[in-house]
């Protein structure tokens, strides 16, 4: 049962790269989310969807990107990576919004140099 | 703009113990609040989750109270054990779906 399923682990970015961080999960959940935790602080939403073909911006979406083409994969796209974005990234899902609990992958700690 | 504010930011207690940790929230109007525990270095564990119209919930040794008219969540650890020892976070939902977050009260149980 791997749950969210998130990639990858650890990545080190020049500023002015892009990337994109993977995230799959395999619970069939309708809604998927993407959070950043910096140190110290508590999780800030940044995108999140509700089903496939669907997007809609967090709390935080500046200099991001996401795609939601399958109920089980919703990839985040950094572009033009800056050091304010250096973080721990979580993705998570739910079956539903609000009567179901968030399932989180374990991050991936990203470092803008 | 909803706040959420936990306290205390860290606790320490012996084993056996019982604790409190305490969640407020600004703006009552709130769809559920959820507690997660996160261990380092890992991602969120969901504990209890409590809908808007419900005062509390249940899971083993861990019950969660919810006060939606003063803004308060209370998560209650009966006979703290080592394992415990995690940062916990407490988490607000407005509309079903964002969670706003506290800061986490990072707990730390002694043999």
């Amino acid at each position: 049962n791997a749950g969210v399923t998130q990639t990858p682990k650890f990545r080190i970015l020049k500023i002015g790269q892009s990337m994109t961080l993977q995230c799959t999960q395999d619970m069939n959940h309708n809604y998927m989310y993407w959070y950043r935790q910096d140190p110290g602080m508590g999780l800030k939403l940044i995108y999140y969807s509700v089903g496939a073909g669907i997007t809609d911006k967090g709390e935080v979406p500046n200099g991001y990107n996401v795609s939601r083409s399958t109920t089980e994969d919703f990839p985040l796209r950094l572009e033009l990576a800056a050091p304010s974005q250096t973080s721990v990234y979580f993705c998570a899902s739910s079956r539903t919004g609000g009567d179901q609990p968030q399932h989180f992958g374990d991050g991936t700690r990203l470092s803008i140099l | 703009k909803q706040e959420v504010t936990q306290i205390p930011a860290a606790l320490s207690v012996p084993e056996g113990e019982n604790l409190v940790l305490n969640c407020s929230f600004t703006d009552s109007a709130i769809y559920n609040l959820q507690w997660f525990r996160q261990d380092p270095g890992k991602g969120l564990t969901s504990l209890l989750l409590i809908q808007s119209s419900q005062r509390e919930q249940t899971s083993g040794r861990l019950n969660a109270s919810l006060d939606k008219s003063s803004g308060r969540s209370t998560l209650y650890i009966a006979a703290s054990q080592p394992g415990d020892s995690a940062t916990y976070l407490c988490a607000v939902s407005k509309a079903g779906t964002a969670l706003i977050f506290g800061k986490g009260t990072t707990l730390s149980v002694s043999s």
